[in-house]
């Protein structure tokens, strides 16, 4: 079946670590997005990509990094620099042409140890 | 970004009952689309609408795009317990989705 894995289901980091979120798609999606929901809030933008080997900042990119090597890859890096990781992290894709609406992943939740 | 103003920020209500949540921005958008959210799980399309006035129903789920295009609202008829979650709002700007808050709902049986 088509859709959207994120891996794994749940990560712990140790203070000073960088850790990196998988998120592959096989529904041969050109947009791919990374998103941070807190307890309470709403889904904030980190990255988004719309091509391979092009990406775009979110509302709140800073902290993160991600790349995308590959149409159905698009990994999410926490690194160390942000200070506050602990989240439930979605990826979604969705086709631009033609288009249809995003579709997401089952969320990877991130712990500080 | 343009904000999302969804309300309400959660209801509790009686299995049978029917819901309703709404959503409104200070723009023009081209697009709502609403997703249900179940605890520690992704957020899933209820239903996409494209065209001011639309009235669009998936079985008890009845969503409308404004016709100023600038709100829309969801119903939940004849509730029962697995309609519980958070439901959000979202339009497509530039290319950036952009969400409300969401509602919570709570279902007692």
């Amino acid at each position: 079946d088509g859709g959207i894995t994120q891996s794994p289901k749940y990560l712990f980091r140790k203070e000073g670590q960088n850790v990196t979120l998988s998120c592959e798609q096989n529904l041969n999606h050109d947009a791919m997005y990374w998103y941070r929901q807190d307890p309470g809030q709403g889904l904030r933008l980190i990255y988004y990509s719309q091509i391979v080997n092009d990406f775009q900042k979110g509302d709140i990119a800073e902290g993160y990094s991600v790349s995308r090597e590959k149409k159905e890859s698009f990994p999410l890096t926490v690194t160390s620099a942000q200070k506050n990781p602990t989240a439930f992290y979605l990826c979604a894709s969705y086709s631009l042409l033609p288009y249809q609406p995003q579709h997401f992943g089952d969320g990877t939740r991130l712990s500080i140890l | 970004g343009q904000q999302l103003n969804q309300s309400p920020q959660s209801m509790f209500i009686q299995e049978g009952e029917d819901v309703s949540m709404n959503c409104t921005s200070s723009s023009i958008f081209n697009t709502w689309l609403w997703y249900k959210q179940d605890p520690g799980e992704g957020p899933v399309l209820l239903i996409a609408l494209y065209k001011a006035g639309e009235l669009t129903s998936n079985g008890r789920l009845t969503a409308q795009f404004g016709i100023t295009r600038k709100d829309s609202f969801l119903n939940i008829s004849a509730s029962i317990p697995s309609d519980v979650g958070i439901y959000f709002c979202s339009h497509l700007e530039s290319e950036k989705l952009v969400f409300g808050k969401g509602t919570k709902l709570t279902v007692n049986p």
